[in-house]
């Protein structure tokens, strides 16, 4: 069954950096494109960050872009995202998910991690 | 960037009842529009996408509808599993793919 398990996350000051590993299973890990999403305490959903299969495209909330990367590793099953620059609000838990197939007609977040806590 | 909003936030409701929940796009977003429920503590969970798409084991009492920029979840017969926040998000074109704000349903 598909599986996303996230890690990396933790206490870190202000100005530094963390990143966060989400290791994939079940899947076909490069056929899928991958996102990046965050939930700061008692607040909603933010989308943060997605790259497509191969890493040739990436793209970015305004919020981040310019202070975190996402990235991928197709050889390990995995997608990463680095945070630099972090700061009080960026505090969340952050969650990995999968967007669904190029074959379906509306694409959406089919699967996703349990998260992975940042507080900075 | 698209802008999506749910009314209400919150609402109150009992077992059994049918409860409605409303997203509405700043733009057309054609059916390009995603339902999620989050149970606190645990990830979102895909209920429904292309606006009204069950996915695969979701019952049946959910349901999804609308087009363009207004758009509907229902639930009918409200079941003590239900009681969570949902949110829609739109998936129109290039990201971001903004989430409304969330509607928490809570038992009355």
């Amino acid at each position: 069954q598909v599986q996303l398990v996230e890690s990396g996350g933790g206490l870190v000051k202000p100005g530094g950096s963390l990143r966060l590993s989400c290791a994939a299973s079940g899947f076909t890990f490069n056929d899928y494109y991958m996102s990046w999403i965050r939930q700061a305490p008692g607040k909603g959903l933010e989308w943060l960050a997605y790259i497509s299969s191969r890493r040739t495209y990436t793209n970015y909330a305004d919020s981040v872009k310019g202070r975190f990367t996402i990235s991928r590793d197709n050889t390990k099953n995995s997608v990463y995202l680095q945070m630099n620059s972090l700061r009080a609000e960026d505090t969340a838990v952050y969650y990995c998910a999968r967007r669904n197939s190029d074959n379906d007609d509306y694409y959406a977040l089919d699967y996703w991690g349990q998260g992975s806590l940042v507080t900075v | 960037d698209i802008q999506m909003t749910q009314s209400p936030s919150s609402l109150s409701a009992s077992v059994g009842d049918r409860v409605t929940i409303s997203c509405r796009a700043s733009q057309s977003i054609s059916r390009f529009l995603n339902w999620y429920q989050q149970i606190p503590g645990k990830a979102p969970k895909l209920l429904i996408n292309g606006a009204s798409s069950l996915q695969s084991g979701v019952p049946s009492r959910f349901s999804g509808s609308g087009s363009g920029t207004d758009f509907t979840l229902t639930i009918s017969n409200l079941q003590p599993e239900d009681f969570a926040t949902y949110y829609c998000q739109q998936s129109y074109g290039t990201p971001p793919w903004t989430f409304g704000q969330g509607t928490k349903v809570e038992i009355k």
